[in-house]
């Protein structure tokens, strides 16, 4: 069975400090999909990013950048230059490709603040 | 915005009550998802459907009861209600490609009193 493990449950990092949240999953599936989610404290889900188990590509988007590692099971979120904006919780999801649906597994959550 | 609404944002209700749950998914998705989240049991997937069928299911308690209409909205009922099944309970939508991202709702936060 799949699993998602979000081993940092509350992270407290100073403005400007770079952070990194880890993401370990477990699967039996050969091609699966990773996601990282937002929520923030009005409480809705926002999408960041989605990975296929092929691509191990790392991916940067502005402050943020992914580093996907098959051969660990990982899949890290780094914050550069945190803002104060950027205090939420992170989760990071997976969804496997022999599942009938498309169902997520999410991990615990990372409850990241980021202090002026 | 997601573009998927869901009604109400806030429910309070006693035990024993049913409540319904309403999800509209965002344009030309046919994939609507519920999930809970709980302090306890974090984030929990309970159903799929597509295209008004049931495709997956999930960790979904007998008392609660999902369908997806004609026009793709999506209604979650939820009976017998306990104090435990206080959470905040949010709806996805995704595309008809094979494994699209789900792009989640507001949520509805229910509160059993």
């Amino acid at each position: 069975a799949q699993k998602v493990t979000q081993a940092q449950t509350e992270i407290s990092v100073v403005e400007k400090e770079d952070v990194t949240l880890d993401c370990v999953y477990e699967t039996r599936d050969t091609t699966y999909y990773l996601f990282w989610y937002k929520q923030p404290p009005s409480g809705e889900l926002v999408f960041l990013i989605r990975r296929n188990s092929f691509d191990e590509q790392n991916e940067i988007s502005g402050r943020y950048s992914w580093n996907f590692q098959k051969s660990t099971s990982s899949f890290n979120f780094t914050i550069t230059a945190s803002q104060v904006v950027d205090s939420a919780v992170y989760f990071c999801a997976l969804s496997e490709a022999d599942n009938a649906g498309n169902m997520l597994t999410f991990g615990g959550g990372t409850r990241l603040m980021v202090k002026p | 915005d997601s573009g998927v609404t869901q009604t109400p944002k806030h429910l309070i209700t006693a035990t024993g009550q049913r409540v319904t749950l309403r999800c509209s998914p965002r344009s030309g998705d046919l994939s609507v998802y519920w999930y809970q989240q709980s302090l306890d049991q974090g984030l929990q997937f309970l159903i799929q459907y597509y295209n008004g069928e049931e495709r997956a299911k999930g960790n979904i308690l007998e008392r609660f009861s999902a369908q997806q209409f004609p026009d793709l909205h999506s209604e979650l009922n939820l009976s017998s209600l306990e104090l435990g099944d206080s959470a905040l309970y949010f709806c996805a939508s995704s595309g008809t490609g094979e494994r699209e991202t789900q792009y989640f709702g507001p949520g509805t936060r229910l509160l059993v009193l």
